[in-house]
């Protein structure tokens, strides 16, 4: 159970394209997703936290003009990377939390690989 | 806010056990998770504590958690190759968005 998808796995996009990337929690229901961008070698950071049917709450200096979060349903929440530049190349990551969970735990999709050339 | 520190690099030899060590800065997380990622993969939730436990085991894994001094560990007996990959800790803050250390690299070496 928990199980979190991710699609793209990987993209590949020229400058100035918009890129979607969906995140779905497969066999529970979440609230609350969150967004999360990785550099090699280095840490996750996060990047907004996503509410169903509210709008997105983005960390400081994240450009949500830039990085379009939309939470439509309780299994679905897509990151658009809009106007995308060879900069925004990166391991984006989301996770859910489970309606049910009590403990805050995270369950993780496996992550889109996008390169902007 | 929460920090969370871990160290960058572990190597270890196969069958050895490996241990990894976290600190935090703010004892209000509930829960202290450790996750693992392996290359080009997210993570995976390996085990997590309660905060007013000592010690939790579960199977080759150990996790000794030391509220006094703010310091979490991760302890993998019997190493294998297999479990060559990144560590992270976590802790929460108080909104439960979860706040991640550096992540430590092990390496097994056969």
């Amino acid at each position: 159970g928990a199980v979190v998808s991710q699609h793209p796995s990987r993209v590949i996009c020229k400058s100035g394209t918009s890129v979607k990337i969906e995140c779905r929690s497969l066999d529970f229901q979440a609230t609350t997703m969150f967004w999360y961008r990785q550099f090699p070698k280095k840490s996750l950071m996060l990047m907004a936290t996503s509410n169903e049917g509210s709008k997105a709450t983005y960390e400081q200096g994240v450009e949500k003009d830039k990085f379009l979060i939309n939470h439509a349903s309780l299994t679905l929440s897509t990151l658009t990377v809009t106007s995308a530049h060879p900069e925004d190349s990166s391991f984006y990551i989301c996770s859910a939390r489970d309606l049910r969970g009590s403990n805050y735990e995270q369950y993780f999709g496996p992550g889109t690989r996008l390169t902007v050339t | 806010g929460e920090d969370v520190e871990q160290s960058l690099f572990l190597s270890v030899r196969e069958g050895d056990s490996s241990v990894i060590n976290c600190t935090y800065t703010d004892s209000s997380s509930t829960y202290l998770y450790w996750y693992k990622q392996e290359p080009g993969a997210g993570l995976q939730l390996l085990t997590y504590i309660f905060s007013n436990m000592d010690m939790k085991q579960d199977q080759r894994l150990t996790v000794l958690l030391n509220k006094k001094d703010k310091h979490l560990s991760l302890r993998i007996a019997d190493t294998q190759t297999g479990d060559s990959a990144i560590y992270f800790c976590a802790g929460h803050s108080q909104g439960g968005k979860l706040i991640f250390g550096q992540g430590t690299e092990l390496s097994v070496k056969p």
